[in-house]
């Protein structure tokens, strides 16, 4: 059974840089079948896709955050990561890792639990 | 950008009782790119549908889902215990969006 799980702090301040990490367990990331993203809520709206990445490090990212986005991929730890820099309150969230079936725009077929980050001083 | 509408907000039923959930996009969805999710407390979502009607792997077949167009429906055929959680759907394709969700709470 395909397990994913979000790691990183829980607690950013503004203006830094928000770092996490998700862990794959039970299959290898370097499936050329898959991609893998990053979705977040925060409290009280809608789920957000931020971006997508393949195994090869190619990345798709969502338009409104491109420019302060970066995705990577370790295929030796079966993880891949998400950095978002410049952070304000409005990036407080639930984080969530997924795994996606074929291309950065189709369904999410395993997800983590998630992970709240919230960013204040 | 699609707006994805979500109706209603809470659904209260009974064990037993049959779920219809309504999820409403402001511009037609192409090819049915239209997955649905549950999401318990503390869990991670779970996909249940995908492409409007097809059921995810390993999904019980009390879980349906149909709509093509502006309009779809997940139905919980008979609920069972463990069917009571939160339900999103999702517009997927050209760019993702997801709807508010619908709460489906024990009466």
């Amino acid at each position: 059974q395909l397990q994913l799980q979000e790691s990183g702090p829980g607690l950013v301040k503004p203006s830094e840089t928000l770092s996490l990490t998700c862990t794959v367990s039970g299959g290898p990331i370097s499936s050329s079948t898959y991609f893998w993203g990053w979705i977040r809520q925060p409290p009280g709206r809608d789920l957000e896709w931020i971006g997508s990445i393949y195994y090869s490090a190619s990345a798709y990212y969502d338009p409104s955050l491109k420019s302060r986005v970066t995705m990577s991929v370790d295929t030796s730890k079966n993880q891949f990561s998400l950095k978002l820099s410049s952070v304000t309150a409005a990036d407080t969230a639930v984080y969530y890792c997924a795994r996606q079936m074929g291309s950065p725009t189709y369904y999410f077929d395993y997800w983590g639990q998630g992970t709240l980050v919230t960013v204040s001083s | 950008e699609i707006v994805l509408t979500q109706f209603p907000g809470t659904l209260s039923l009974s064990p037993g009782e049959r779920a219809t959930l309504s999820c409403r996009a402001s511009q037609s969805v192409s090819s049915n790119y239209l997955a649905w999710y549950q999401q318990k407390p503390a869990q991670a979502p779970r996909l249940l549908i995908y492409g409007a009607s097809r059921r995810a792997t390993g999904i019980p077949d009390r879980f349906s889902g149909s709509g093509s167009g502006t309009d779809f429906t997940l139905t919980i055929s008979r609920l069972e215990p463990e069917d009571f959680a939160v339900y999103y759907c999702h517009r997927y394709g050209a760019s993702h969006t997801f709807g508010q969700g619908t709460k489906l709470e024990i009466k």
